[in-house]
């Protein structure tokens, strides 16, 4: 059962345009987002998150939006450039429980932004 | 370089055999997980650690088990490996017990042949 799920495998976009990476989850529990980025051979690194008490949160080039009642979340990257090229990774968990800080991850999406 | 040190990177053994991963946390973090990426899937979360105590698990496997050490790097030991078991493990380490950031090691990239 995956509670986290990213539909697209892959994404091209020319450089200079925006991308736009989705993220759907069925937990209701879960209350913090999280994107990561990951390039080959290397480990996945942090992107942006957000709180479930926000719809929004930008950085830089980087956008996340929020859609609770949607249970979606997506990505906004502009402008896309070619070392954006990586595999983006959506995580969601339930936040400030005892329980541990268990990240639960989508499948990934492959973005290619061509020159 | 997120701090984070996983050994080896690459690892090969035959099916049966048991091997174990190390990771060393970023300096001042108490918090250690292990995560499987197997052949483009999404990353499995397996176990948490903080502190040198379990605090959460996941899909861990009865053949696999972990422990943090005082030092507070973590091994991930697997044993009576199968074909199945070939994957990338990735350890994560975080500063507290819970808290969004994970920093990711490269990981260790096991095949079982």
């Amino acid at each position: 059962d995956q509670q986290v799920k990213q539909n697209s495998p892959s994404l091209s976009v020319q450089e200079g345009r925006i991308s736009i990476l989705n993220c759907d989850y069925t937990n209701s529990m879960f209350d913090y987002f999280l994107w990561y980025k990951k390039y080959p051979a290397e480990g996945p690194t942090f992107l942006i998150s957000i709180s479930s008490i926000k719809d929004k949160n930008e950085d830089g080039r980087f956008t996340v939006f929020l859609n609770k009642s949607a249970k979606h979340l997506s990505l906004h990257i502009v402008p896309s450039q070619p070392g954006d090229s990586a595999v983006y990774f959506c995580a969601a968990s339930v936040g400030n429980n005892n329980a541990g800080n268990m990240l639960t991850f989508g499948g990934g999406t492959r973005l290619m932004v061509k020159p | 370089d997120s701090g984070v040190t996983q050994t080896p990177k690459h690892l090969i053994t035959a099916t049966g055999q048991r091997v174990t991963l190390r990771c060393s946390p970023r300096s001042g973090d108490l918090s250690v997980y292990w995560y499987q990426q197997s052949l483009d899937q999404g990353l499995q979360f397996l176990i948490q650690y903080y502190n040198g105590e379990e605090r959460a698990k996941g899909n861990i496997l009865e053949r696999f088990s972990a422990q943090q050490f005082p030092d507070l790097h973590s091994e991930l030991n697997l044993s009576s490996l199968e074909l199945g078991d070939s994957a990338l493990y990735f350890c994560a380490s975080s500063v507290g017990l819970h808290g969004g950031e994970l920093f990711f090691g490269e990981g260790s990239r096991l095949t079982v042949l």
